[in-house]
């Protein structure tokens, strides 16, 4: 078993649908949670980020976190064309070191 | 600089040339990381420096891999003798320590093609 396992789609919504993202992980050392969002041909950049369970809000993107399931997702609400990309999960247990990814969702949000 | 910057942003090299490429962090980022991500992978961890502490070489993934970092500042990750399977793109990120969380900032990575 990965560590980290995420459906890597892909993902096809109509504009305006709410987007659900998930991830489980297998080590519950994990604390820190990240969501990366990757446009085609570009480095990932950081979309959201929490720190052990709860929830998060920003904009249209609420990140949740279970860690009894070891379970996280990524809500999008009102996609758009231009959420179109690839979302990573990413999580470590430390303040420093490596993340560890998940494969990533690719997304598609038609007009 | 405002970002993390990467250089070449494309190489193509024949099999069993060696390469070189180079990462320039964020200014006064004490950490940098090289990951290798492969086509519809995800981001595969390769090599970790945190200020003048020895770096953690635990993802290379053979010998054939290295890298340096000059004090805080440039990075360069060689691969000796290129195979096909090597083929991917390299992303370098980096973070600043104490800052909460560990967020890492990526550059936009160079893609290897090895022929």
């Amino acid at each position: 078993q990965k560590e980290v396992e995420q459906d890597p789609g892909p993902l096809s919504v109509p504009e305006g649908a709410i987007v659900s993202l998930n991830c489980t992980y297998s080590n519950s050392a994990f604390q820190y949670f990240m969501w990366y969002r990757q446009y085609s041909r570009k480095g990932p950049e950081l979309l959201m980020y929490t720190y052990s369970s709860g929830n998060k809000e920003d904009g249209r993107f609420t990140a949740q976190v279970d860690k009894s399931s070891k379970y996280i997702s990524l809500f999008i609400r009102d996609s758009q064309p231009s959420d179109s990309a690839t979302y990573l999960c990413a999580m470590t247990g430390g303040s420093q070191g490596n993340l560890i990814f998940g494969k990533g969702t690719k997304l598609s949000v038609k007009p | 600089g405002a970002g993390v910057s990467q250089s070449p942003s494309n190489k193509v090299t024949e099999k069993g040339k060696d390469v070189e490429l180079r990462c320039d962090p964020i200014s006064g980022h004490t950490a940098l990381y090289w990951y290798r991500q492969r086509l519809g992978q995800g981001l595969e961890f390769l090599i970790y420096f945190q200020g003048n502490s020895a770096p953690d070489k635990s993802g290379l993934p053979s010998d054939r891999f290295s890298a340096e970092r000059t004090g805080e500042s440039v990075s360069t990750l060689t691969i000796q003798r290129t195979q096909q399977e090597d083929s991917a793109v390299y992303l370098c990120a980096s973070s600043l320590q104490g800052s909460s969380g560990n967020i890492q900032y990526f550059g936009a990575g160079t893609r290897l093609s090895v022929l």
